[in-house]
Formats: C-alpha cells, sequence, structure tokens
C-alpha cells in the first residue's frame, strides 16, 4: 500500500516568509508525528497528534511553527516568518497507534532551505 | 531525561567486512530500542526494533542488533556488508512512560570496494 507521502520534496524561501509543509499519512495510522532534521544533528521532536486528542506541541522550537491535523488524516506544519537557522529535513512519520513501542513509518522529508 | 548517544558520526567499512554499529542509552526502565536506515533521499525505515524477551533481535538485509541492560547497549551487527549497505543508521529508544521517541544523531556508514 501507499506509504507516507510528504510534499514538497524541497522548498527554497526568503527570510520572512512563511511556508507550509503538507504529510499524507497511511491510512488508519491514528498517530503522526513531525520531525526536524538538521545536518549533523539527529531527529528533533517536534510534535505529534494522535487521533482527534490535542496534539502534544512540547517540542516546537518557538511560537512560529504550528502545525495543524484535519480529519485525523492530512497534517500541515506551517512556519512563519522563516529565519535561516530553520532550514532543515522535515520529516513525517505515523504510526497505527500511540506509544513509545510503536514502529514509525516515515515519509521522504521536506528540504527546506531558508535564504 | 531520555537520551540515545551514537559514538561513531563516521564509519567506514571494505564490503563483505563484518561491521557493528554502537548506540548506547539512557532511561531508567526497560526502554523500547529501534535501529532505522536513512538512505540519501529516503526517509527512515525500520531495521529492527527489541520490546522484551531475547535480548538478540533479528531484522531485515541481514542485521541484527544485542540489548545488552547492564551496558545501557544496543549495538547493530551484519556480519558481511554490502554495497548496498550505505547510508545513515539512527538508534532511537520509546519508552512506556510517554509517546516520544529519542533519537540518537546517526552513523553515516561508507562501504568500499
Amino acid at each position: 500500500g501507499a506509504g507516507v507521502s510528504q510534499s514538497p520534496s524541497n522548498k527554497v524561501t526568503e527570510k520572512g516568509k512563511d511556508v507550509e509543509l503538507r504529510c499524507d499519512p497511511i491510512s488508519g495510522h491514528t498517530a503522526l508525528y513531525w520531525y526536524r532534521q538538521s545536518l549533523g544533528q539527529g531527529l528533533e521532536f517536534l510534535i505529534y497528534f494522535q487521533g482527534n486528542s490535542a496534539p502534544d506541541k512540547s517540542g516546537l522550537p518557538s511560537d512560529r511553527f504550528s502545525a495543524e491535523r484535519t480529519g485525523g488524516s492530512v497534517s500541515t506544519l506551517t512556519i512563519q516568518r522563516t529565519q535561516q537557522e530553520d532550514s532543515a529535513v522535515y520529516l513525517c512519520a505515523s504510526s497505527p497507534l500511540l506509544g513509545g513501542q510503536e514502529t514509525q513509518y516515515f515519509g521522504p522529508g521536506t528540504r527546506l532551505l531558508v535564504l | 531525561a531520555q537520551s540515545v548517544t551514537q559514538p561513531d558520526i563516521h564509519i567506514t567499512v571494505s564490503e563483505g567486512a563484518s561491521l557493528e554499529l554502537r548506540c548506547n542509552y539512557s532511561y531508567g526502565a526497560t526502554p523500547y530500542l529501534f535501529w532505522y536506515v536513512q538512505s540519501p533521499g529516503q526517509g527512515l525505515q525500520l531495521l529492527l526494533k527489541y520490546f522484551s524477551g531475547d535480548t538478540l533481535v533479528q531484522g531485515i538485509k541481514g542485521f541484527e542488533a544485542e540489548f545488552k541492560r547492564s551496558q545501557s547497549s544496543f549495538n547493530l551487527r551484519k556480519p558481511s556488508v554490502h554495497w548496498s549497505d550505505a547510508a545513515e543508521y539512527f538508534c532511537a529508544v520509546g519508552t512506556n512512560t510517554g509517546n516520544q521517541f529519542y533519537f540518537g544523531t546517526g552513523t553515516s556508514l561508507t562501504v568500499i570496494p
């Protein structure tokens, strides 16, 4: 079946502009995660969603970052007033259920470059 | 706080040689342990995972890993590396007290002919 998809695959933007990154999880997966992967760094947790429950936003680095998940499926990560330090690969992952024992299925990522 | 350490940033091995990638974690209880592989331009793919029971787990592509509680380690091994194994490898920890995962900084593997 289809895996996790993300769009766009690459995004170049100017400092100060807003960007939206999209994630389509695997159908039926209730949990959805966003991570940021910077050069030479591991995956930095940003936010997760579980069904219709309130998301865990504890990893969002600033109030310029926000995310929503509509209808329990597609998710959008929005970065407002982008800064050069926001340049990174943004990865989305989904899993059938929420929990530390669950396997995560990752999308190919969106590579964001802020000039 | 939970953390994951992958001491080797980059490893180079010859094709056909054995491989061991190190992973150490910090967590007070028994963790859920994962190894993921990331090929260039791709997302992460699960290689194997440990929850409980037999401490030696087998994964895809001929990889295995051993959980050693006394050393807080979960090292990844492969007896004979193939050129297609060149990729970035991430160790990750999940816990039973929360829903977040903690990833190491990754080990980049280069395979030379």
